[in-house]
This record gives C-alpha cells, sequence and structure tokens, in this order.
C-alpha cells in the first residue's frame, strides 16, 4: 500500500529537549516535505527536499532542521523546541515537485511545555 | 507572493443540500490549483485538482474549475451527505520559478458539517 508513515503520532517533550520526527515514504518519490498546521493559519511548509542531498527552507524554517540522505527518508529535527513550536505536523511526499498529487502523512501532534 | 483566500467557515450544512466554498488565489506564472480534505484525525487527501484555465476537476461529485479571469476555483458539490463532514483546503503549486520549485500554498481550511 502506498502510503506516508510518520512518527510518533503524539508526543509531549519539555523546552530544549532534541527531538526528531521521522518520516518515511514508500512510493519512491523524489520530492518530500515537511508542513506545520496551526488553527486559523493552515498549513505552512517549513522544508523541503527535491532529492537526496537537496534541501532548502520552506516559507516557516526556523528552529527545525531536516536532511534527505536516503531518497525514502525525510526525518524533521527540532534541536532545541520551545512552546511556540506546539502544532500539529504533516509530512508530504509526491513524485515531482509541481502539478502532481501529494501524498500526506497521518500527522504528528507535538506538544512543548 | 502567492496566495490563496478562501471562505472562513464552519460551514453547517443539512444532508442533500448544495454546496459551494469559494476559493480565490493571487498567483504569478500559471500555477496549478487544487482541492484537498482532510477527515477527522486524517492527514489531507487529495480531492481533485486543475492544471490550467478553464480545466474542472471532479471526484466524488465534487467540482471545480479553473477561472483565470477571476483567479477562482470554488469548490461545488450538488448533494452533500453527512460522509462529506470535513475540513476542505484550497491549494496552489508554487511558481515553477526559483527555489519554491513545488510548494503547495495553502488557504486556512474550510471546515464542514452536514447534519443529517
Amino acid at each position: 500500500e502506498a502510503q506516508v508513515t510518520q512518527n510518533p503520532r503524539y508526543l509531549i517533550t519539555v523546552t530544549g529537549k532534541k527531538l526528531t520526527v521521522t518520516c518515511s515514504q514508500n512510493m519512491n518519490h523524489e520530492y518530500m516535505s515537511w508542513y506545520r498546521q496551526d488553527p486559523g493559519l493552515g498549513l505552512r511548509q517549513i522544508y523541503y527536499s527535491m532529492n537526496v542531498e537537496v534541501t532548502d527552507k520552506g516559507d516557516v524554517p526556523e528552529g527545525y532542521k531536516v536532511s534527505r540522505k536516503e531518497k525514502r527518508n525525510f526525518p524533521l529535527i527540532l534541536e532545541s523546541p520551545s512552546p511556540n513550536q506546539t502544532s500539529l505536523y504533516f509530512c508530504a511526499s509526491s513524485r515531482t515537485g509541481l502539478d502532481t498529487e501529494a501524498f500526506f502523512g497521518q500527522g504528528t501532534r507535538l506538544t512543548v511545555v | 507572493g502567492n496566495s490563496v483566500t478562501q471562505m472562513e467557515g464552519p460551514v453547517t450544512l443539512s444532508e442533500e443540500a448544495f454546496l459551494t466554498i469559494n476559493c480565490t488565489y493571487t498567483a504569478t506564472g500559471y500555477p496549478s490549483l487544487f482541492w484537498y480534505v482532510q477527515y477527522p484525525g486524517e492527514g489531507l487527501q487529495l480531492l481533485l485538482k486543475a492544471t490550467k484555465a478553464d480545466d474542472k476537476g471532479s471526484n466524488k461529485g465534487f467540482e471545480a474549475t479553473y477561472r483565470k479571469e477571476t483567479t477562482s476555483f470554488h469548490l461545488e458539490k450538488g448533494s452533500v451527505q453527512v460522509s462529506d463532514s470535513a475540513v476542505y483546503f484550497c491549494a496552489l503549486s508554487g511558481d515553477s520559478y526559483g527555489g519554491s520549485q513545488g510548494n503547495l500554498i495553502f488557504g486556512k481550511g474550510t471546515k464542514l458539517s452536514v447534519k443529517p
């Protein structure tokens, strides 16, 4: 089954404690990205990657890091989480960047206290 | 820059009512337009898309037409069902030039509740 898998689904952590949210896709997609969803703001792109070892900032990259060492995986790293990063996070992948369907993971609800 | 504006919700309808969710956009170049749907507790799924002016996207009884002259992509369904209750997002693809290739720019979402 074609899917994007994120882990964990839920996470509560404390300010400053490094964490990683994993994302994996089994569709051999080149393009992957991370979004955060906040009430009243919709989805905003954090980082994206057009292929292995190629990553770039989206609209709200501050406080986040990513890596793309393999085509299937695109982890999101919060080196020092802060309460304003409490949000619902989605990973997405697509065959290419433009015009093709984006497949989304089920989301990771992160709370930073 | 590119942006998407969609009608604020929530929208509450009775079963079999007609649905319109308005979406307008601002964009340079020739973006593709999308509607995504998010059911409770799930990620987003593509509902329909249109890649050029006057294209009509359709799926599951929903339709939207890419209107370049009015920069709009309104979502319509003739008869909604309880199972259509979800959050609907209008989106456009990022400009094909520059570093944001493939960036999907989303509207804020419209929550639809359909009552039996």
